[in-house]
This record gives structure tokens, C-alpha cells and sequence, in this order.
């Protein structure tokens, strides 16, 4: 079956500092990886997406890259800001006949001033 | 566009009443998902619909919960009787098609007392 697994949490930055959290996927078809994103009282964002092997997602200086080899969909960002804290999902739509998201557990960021 | 509107925002109900979430989604997606988001079990897909006929409930807790999507912009989940246990954020999400991104909704924040 599918899954993602995300890095253990939470993670706690000062501001400026340089963002990794990782996320790994299994999956039986070609997915569509996406990170979501839920600030605090509210529902899940789309951050970014990719559909296809080696594409780069970007947004709000977000990136992730999809690595087929690695099967990994790892979210970077240079500078982390205070408005950055929140929940990030990483999860996955399968190609096949499931088209259920199927998301990690999430990780906290706290970013500090 | 509004985006998916879900409503109540909040509920606050004894033991044994009926609950009914309501949700809206945006104009011309196809797909609408029931998520569940609770600290112990993260988010849990309930049920979603294709052009309002439901395609896989097996998420659904048990037989107290019922959803329905009477059209193509409405959709109602009900809980009866309601349970402390089902105290949870319960998302509303659509999608053009099942397979694509899903947009969020704000979530009703539900507390069975």
C-alpha cells in the first residue's frame, strides 16, 4: 500500500536559520507528492506540489524536489521567518486506482525571533 | 472564489445528541472528502464522493456517522449519537477530480462533553 513518512518532530529554528524536513514515500503507481501546510487554528494549505520524477515545487521560498530514486519529497527553505511555524504534511496521490491523499503525520515547526 | 465554506466552525454538544456538519464546496470540483483530525490518530480520511455518489467509506468510525452529498455544492456529515471520542477537528476538502489537489476548508472544531 501507499504511505509517507515524515522526520520525527517537533523542530524548533531561530529565525533566519536553513529548513530540511524530511519526507519519504512508498507507493505502488507514479504519485503526485505535495506538502501542506497548517498555521495555527486553521485548515491544511497547499505549500506545493510535483507531479512527475525530478520536478521542483516552489512557494513563498519553499522548494521541494521529487527524487524518484530516493523516493523523497524532502522540503527546504534558506531563511525560515516567525509566520513560517506550523504544521507541514507531506503526502501523496497515487496514480492508480486509490486516489485517496495519503498523508504523513505531520511535523511542528516553532520558529523563533 | 470563497473556497470550500464548512460550517458550524465550532460545536460544543452533549453525549448522545446529533451532530451535523455541513460543507460547501468550490464551484465546480467534482470530489469532496470527510477528513478527521485528532492530536492521537492525525488526519483521517472518513469518506469522499465522486459527482456526489460515494466511492469508499471505509474510513468511516462505525455506524453512528452517516455523510451525504444530496448535490453538487452540499454535503453533510452526521454524527448520532455523538460521543466524547468523537471530539476532533473535521475537515471538508474538493477537488476537480479525485486524483488532483485537494482544497481545505477551515474545519469544524467539534466537542462532545
Amino acid at each position: 500500500g501507499n504511505s509517507v513518512t515524515q522526520m520525527e518532530g517537533p523542530v524548533t529554528l531561530s529565525e533566519e536559520a536553513f529548513l530540511t524536513i524530511n519526507c519519504t514515500y512508498t507507493a505502488t503507481g507514479y504519485p503526485s507528492l505535495f506538502w501542506y501546510v497548517q498555521y495555527p487554528g486553521e485548515g491544511l494549505q497547499l505549500l506545493l506540489k510535483a507531479t512527475k520524477a525530478d520536478d521542483k515545487g516552489s512557494n513563498k521560498g519553499f522548494e521541494a524536489t521529487y527524487r524518484k530514486e530516493t523516493t523523497s519529497f524532502h522540503l527546504e527553505k534558506g531563511s525560515v521567518q516567525v509566520s513560517d511555524s506550523a504544521v507541514y504534511f507531506c503526502a501523496l496521490i497515487d496514480t492508480g486506482a486509490n486516489s485517496k491523499l495519503t498523508f504523513g503525520k505531520g511535523i511542528t515547526l516553532s520558529v523563533r525571533p | 472564489d470563497a473556497g470550500v465554506i464548512q460550517s458550524p466552525r465550532h460545536e460544543v454538544t452533549e453525549m448522545g445528541q446529533e451532530v451535523t456538519l455541513r460543507c460547501k464546496p468550490i464551484s465546480g470540483h467534482n470530489s469532496l472528502f470527510w477528513y478527521r483530525q485528532t492530536m492521537m490518530r492525525g488526519l483521517e480520511l472518513l469518506i469522499y464522493f465522486n459527482n456526489n455518489v460515494p466511492i469508499d467509506d471505509s474510513g468511516m468510525p462505525e455506524d453512528r456517522f452517516s455523510a451525504k452529498m444530496p448535490n453538487a455544492s452540499f454535503s453533510t456529515l452526521k454524527i448520532q449519537p455523538s460521543e466524547p471520542r468523537d471530539s476532533a477537528v473535521y475537515f471538508c476538502a474538493s477537488s476537480l477530480k479525485a486524483e488532483e489537489t485537494q482544497y481545505f476548508g477551515p474545519g469544524t472544531r467539534l466537542l462532545v462533553l
